[in-house]
């Protein structure tokens, strides 16, 4: 079975600072993976995916993300956080057989002070 | 563009009674799925569909029924409320699966007293 562990529960940022967030998968075989964002009293929206190709993926708003297979993660970043990026994001794994259905991280609050 | 439409928003129940949220997506998707949101837990899986007719259950799939009569439409019935099922519900539809690259509605607080 698959599982998504994200290790930074709530990160409290300033505003214009780095933001890494760390995202770990656990299925052996072939992935695909996404990052949702939740603004608050907002549903969840698609920030980026990667099915396969370029490991360097980048969304909307300025992020990315950089699946390395080697340590089975999939970390989001974006080099200067806005004060509007305050959300709680999400990672989701999908392994490609079956049906395909996503796994969710438990998410990582971000705040962003400006 | 509509995308996906939950209703309620917001919804107190009392301990037993019984009640269905709705769900409808106007972008001719196949997938459709349910998620309860809860603080530390992240999103769960409660039923998914892949397609009119065809629904399974996900990963919390007690105390709730689901049916797919058209691809519209996806409703979550809750037989029979209790203080566990208080939590945010997300309805998501998808044209590649359950859950990847989803539109997600706006969410329904169900609080149940």
């Amino acid at each position: 079975a698959q599982s998504v562990s994200q290790h930074n529960h709530h990160v409290i940022l300033s505003e214009a600072a780095s933001l890494e967030l760390g995202c770990n998968y656990s299925y052996g075989g072939t992935v695909n993976l996404f990052w949702y964002v939740q603004y608050p009293g907002q549903h969840l929206q698609l920030l980026l995916k990667y099915f396969s190709g370029d490991p360097l993926v980048k969304g909307i708003k300025g992020f990315e993300a950089e699946f390395i297979k080697s340590k089975f993660s999939f970390n989001l970043r974006k080099p200067s956080v806005q004060w509007s990026d305050t959300a709680e994001y999400f990672c989701a794994v999908m392994n490609s057989g079956g049906y395909q259905k996503v796994t969710f991280g438990i998410g990582t609050k971000l705040q962003v002070i400006p | 563009n509509a995308g996906v439409t939950q209703t309620p928003k917001f919804q107190v129940l009392k301990t037993g009674q019984s009640m269905t949220l709705q769900c409808a997506q106007d972008m001719n998707h196949e997938y459709m799925s349910w998620y309860r949101q809860d603080p530390g837990m992240g999103l769960r899986l409660i039923h998914y569909s892949v397609g009119a007719g065809i629904t399974d259950q996900g990963e919390v799939p007690n105390g709730y029924n689901v049916s797919r009569s058209t691809t519209e439409d996806f409703p979550l019935r809750l037989l029979s409320a209790a203080p566990s099922q208080t939590s945010v519900y997300f309805c998501a539809s998808s044209l590649t699966g359950v859950g990847t690259e989803a539109f997600f509605g706006q969410g329904t607080r169900l609080t149940v007293v």
